[in-house]
Parts: structure tokens; C-alpha cells; sequence
């Protein structure tokens, strides 16, 4: 059963740091693309981060650039999102999701997500 | 960037009946559209991809349609688990900036 567990959100004030952790288990990791999306309270989905299966492609939504750094460790099956800087506005539960071979930035996976609260 | 424009924000439907829930896309995006159900205090769920093909586990009753800009949810026979909110994402750009619809809430007439 593929299983993606996200873990390290919490509160934490304006201009602080969080690393979100999550961890994968019953597919070949290492084979699979990885995105980080995002969902303010009450909001829509919004992407943050897609790293390739190797980890030497990294892709970025504009807002986030600069201040958030995806990376993976494929030996340990688990992805990261650092996010430095935080404001108010990136509050939300972060997904880790898997992204589908055939199309490899569809996600067909999910984890239950972790929610992050920016604020003073 | 592509922005994604879906319609109705809300759509009420009685069980048993059609839904039919609408995506438009600012700019073509060919067959590079996915939707996804997300159902309260649960991660997203994979529908349907390549705007028309129905992703592992998906039942028959859902179905995508359309190219370039305009695309189409169809579920069939409404059942009570379908109750949700549906988003449509475009992948077609690259480097990669996918991008999500504001979403159809999906509600019980």
C-alpha cells in the first residue's frame, strides 16, 4: 500500500523556519517524482515544489522562491520542504504528494497533510 | 502563467441525477488536465488525467472530456460519496508550474 506520511508542521512566527518532513513507504521512491501543494484554510490547492526523481531538478512556485528549498533522500524514502522567512500568507496544510509516471506532475498519491500556522 | 477558471463554484445536484462541472484554461493547454475530489479534512484524490483518462480505482461514472481550453467532469449517477469538491490542475508547462482551478463544490440538492 503506497503511504506518505507528512510530519514537523506546527506554529511558528513571521520570518521563523519549519522543516516539513514526510515519509514514504510502498513504492519505489527513488523512481518517483515528488510535489509539495499547499492549501490555505478555507481555500483551493496551490503548488509549491516539484523535485525530480534524483533530486537535480527543482521547481519552485514564484512565492516561494528564495525563501523554501525541496530536497529528498532516497536511501531514507522521505522528502523535505525547508521554508525560511515564513509569513503570515503561507499558512496552510502542506501535501506531500507522488506524481503519476505517465505524466509525472499529476499526483496519485497523497499524505493527510500537516498544517503550518504562521503567526505572531 | 495558465489560469484556471472552473464553473459553477457551486453546483447542486439531487443523488442519482448528472453533474456536469466545468474548466477553463487561459491558454491552451492541449490534453495536460487532471481533476482531483477533495472531500472535507481529506487529501485531494486523483480523478482523471490526460483530460479524459480515469486514474486506478476511479469508478465508471466519472468521466473528462475536452482539449485546448475547455474541459468537462461528467459524473454520471450521483452517489452519496460523491458529494465533494473537485478541482482541475493543467501540467503543460515547462519547467513545471502547475496550476489549480478555484475549485466546484459539489452539494446535495
Amino acid at each position: 500500500e503506497v503511504q506518505l506520511e507528512e510530519s514537523g508542521g506546527g506554529l511558528v512566527q513571521p520570518g521563523g523556519s519549519l522543516r516539513l518532513s514526510c515519509a514514504a513507504s510502498g513504492f519505489v521512491f527513488y523512481n518517483s517524482w515528488m510535489t509539495w501543494v499547499r492549501q490555505a484554510p478555507g481555500k483551493g490547492l496551490q503548488w509549491v515544489a516539484h523535485i525530480k526523481e534524483d533530486g537535480a531538478e527543482k521547481y519552485y512556485v514564484d512565492s516561494v522562491k528564495g525563501r523554501f528549498t525541496i530536497s529528498r533522500d532516497n536511501a531514507k524514502n522521505s522528502l523535505y520542504l525547508e521554508m525560511n522567512s515564513l509569513r503570515v500568507d503561507d499558512t496552510a496544510v502542506y501535501y506531500c504528494a507522488r506524481g503519476l509516471k505517465a505524466t509525472i506532475t499529476t499526483m496519485d498519491a497523497w499524505g493527510q497533510g500537516t498544517p503550518v500556522t504562521v503567526s505572531s | 502563467e495558465v489560469v484556471m477558471t472552473q464553473s459553477p463554484a457551486t453546483l447542486y445536484v439531487s443523488p442519482g441525477e448528472r453533474a456536469t462541472l466545468s474548466c477553463r484554461a487561459s491558454q491552451s493547454v492541449s490534453s495536460e488536465l487532471a481533476w482531483y475530489q477533495q472531500k472535507p479534512g481529506q487529501a485531494p484524490r486523483l480523478l482523471i488525467y490526460g483530460a479524459s483518462t480515469r486514474a486506478t480505482g476511479v469508478p465508471a461514472r466519472f468521466s473528462g472530456s475536452g482539449s485546448g481550453t475547455e474541459f468537462t467532469l461528467t459524473i454520471s449517477s450521483l452517489q452519496s460519496e460523491d458529494f465533494a469538491v473537485y478541482y482541475c490542475q493543467q501540467y503543460i508547462d515547462w519547467p513545471p508550474r502547475i496550476t489549480f482551478g478555484q475549485g466546484t463544490r459539489l452539494e446535495v440538492k
